[in-house]
């Protein structure tokens, strides 16, 4: 079935500091991909998307291409803050007629430090 | 709007009991979804509705968890009896897939506690 694998982690960083979470994936067909962030003591929020081979989704500086030929989606930053500490997960989604699959990785732990 | 709406946030509950998590999606999405968050088993899907009716429950642990939808704008996650490996964070998300959005949007989540 379809999967994400994720870069272990924790990640620690100093601020300003440049950062890349590894996702790579498998499934059939082109899913959707995602990453998501989750702050303590909350859900989690869609940070950014893709939907197609070669799209680069991007908001509050984090970038994150869709290579197919790789099947990867990493997320990059290039200068972190101290309000970037948070659990990051890459997403895909598996649709199908009325059928929705939201798969996540197992989450990167990222804290910087000041 | 208000987003997702989970109710309670924090439930502290003795082995056996009857324990009723709620979810209030966002208006005018056709999806919800429930999920388990823990340490050991990161995010676990369980159940998932469209338009009120459930696709897929295969990641329902077991007889002793259900989850119903009886309208658009309000949906359950019932675990009778429970048992302490039940603890954890249990959040609801919803989501429209139109053309031009494939997010869900998550609450606030409600953590549970068995004792």
């Amino acid at each position: 079935g379809d999967s994400v694998t994720q870069m272990e982690g924790p990640v620690t960083l100093s601020e300003e500091a440049f950062l890349t979470i590894n996702c790579t994936y498998t499934a059939t067909g082109y899913p959707s991909l995602f990453w998501y962030v989750q702050y303590p003591g909350e859900g989690l929020q869609l940070l950014l998307k893709a939907t197609k081979a070669d799209d680069k989704g991007s908001n509050k500086g984090f970038e994150a291409t869709y290579r197919k030929e790789t099947t990867s989606f990493h997320l990059e930053k290039g200068s972190v803050q101290v309000s970037d500490s948070a659990v990051y997960f890459c997403a895909l989604l598996f649709s199908s007629g009325s059928a929705r699959q939201l798969t996540f990785g197992s989450g990167t732990q990222l804290t910087v430090l000041p | 709007d208000a987003g997702v709406i989970q109710s309670p946030r924090h439930e502290v509950t003795e082995m056996g009991q009857e324990v009723t998590l709620r979810c209030k999606p966002i208006s005018g999405h056709d999806y919800l979804f429930w999920y388990r968050q823990t340490m050991m088993r990161g995010l676990e899907l369980l159940i998932y509705f469209n338009n009120n009716v459930p696709i897929d429950d295969s990641g329902m642990p077991e007889d002793r968890f259900s989850a119903k939808m009886p309208n658009a704008s309000f949906s359950t996650l019932k675990i009778q009896p429970s048992e302490p490996r039940d603890s954890a964070v249990y959040f609801c998300a919803s989501s429209f897939f139109g053309p031009a959005n494939y997010g869900y949007t998550f609450g606030s989540g409600t953590r549970l506690t068995v004792v």
